[in-house]
């Protein structure tokens, strides 16, 4: 059975730095794209950034230079460095397994991170 | 900058038949595109519904379909059951290894 489980989220002042974790199971995650999806309170999702098998990774222009995705397949986990936090970084981050076409299959329950002095 | 566009809202009765779409701020949605769907209750995780246009995901009901309609994007829910009140999302692949949603629609079955 696949699994994905987000953690690392909490509370930090603005311009701090965090990182998240997403644990896989039932699949390796050196054979999929592996991407990152938030959602602020009330909001509507959005898009953060992918990192694929192969090496290449890809951001949103929001976060784009702040954040960094990143994989370690020996643990098959993959992780979300955040830095420069932001009020509007506030969100439920979302991990979720790349399908082949162009597309995500499986989500993580979320993992909240609040950005607030 | 690229906006999707999603009705923010709609309704449909019970055993009624809903298309919600999905557009472009600028140009027209085609399987280039590679549209897929998402819903999402109030505190859960989405749950991936449609791929690639058209094809539905593992456990997914045969209501839900997926299509381009005109220049757009289209989830069509057939025979609307309760629990079918959702937020639904689509998300389009604009190439160069970047994604964008929708703004979501909020459906409701009353």
């Amino acid at each position: 059975e696949v699994q994905l489980v987000e953690s690392g989220g909490g509370l930090i002042q603005p311009g701090g730095s965090l990182r998240l974790s997403c644990a896989a199971s039932g699949f390796t995650v050196s054979t999929n794209y592996m991407g990152w999806v938030r959602q602020a309170p009330g909001k509507g999702l959005e898009w953060v950034s992918v990192s694929y098998s192969g090496g290449d990774t890809y951001y949103a222009d929001s976060v784009r230079g702040r954040f960094t995705i990143s994989r370690d397949n020996s643990k098959n986990t993959l992780y979300l460095q955040m830095y420069s936090l932001r009020a509007e970084d506030a969100a439920v981050y979302y991990c979720a397994r790349g399908h082949h076409s162009y597309s995500f299959d499986y989500w993580g329950q979320g993992t909240l991170v609040t950005v607030s002095s | 900058q690229t906006v999707v566009t999603q009705e923010p809202s709609f309704s449909v009765s019970p055993g009624g038949t809903v298309t919600l779409t999905c557009g472009l701020s600028s140009g027209s949605v085609s399987t280039s595109y590679y549209p897929s769907w998402y819903q999402q209750t109030p505190g859960q995780a989405p749950r991936t519904l449609i791929y690639s246009t058209n094809s539905r995901s593992s456990g997914v009901p045969d209501r839900f379909s997926g299509s381009i309609l005109g220049n757009k994007a289209a989830l069509t829910i057939t025979g609307a059951q309760a629990d079918d009140e959702s937020d639904y999302y689509c998300l389009l692949y604009m190439g160069g290894g970047s994604w964008v949603f929708g703004g979501g629609t909020k459906l409701t079955v009353l």
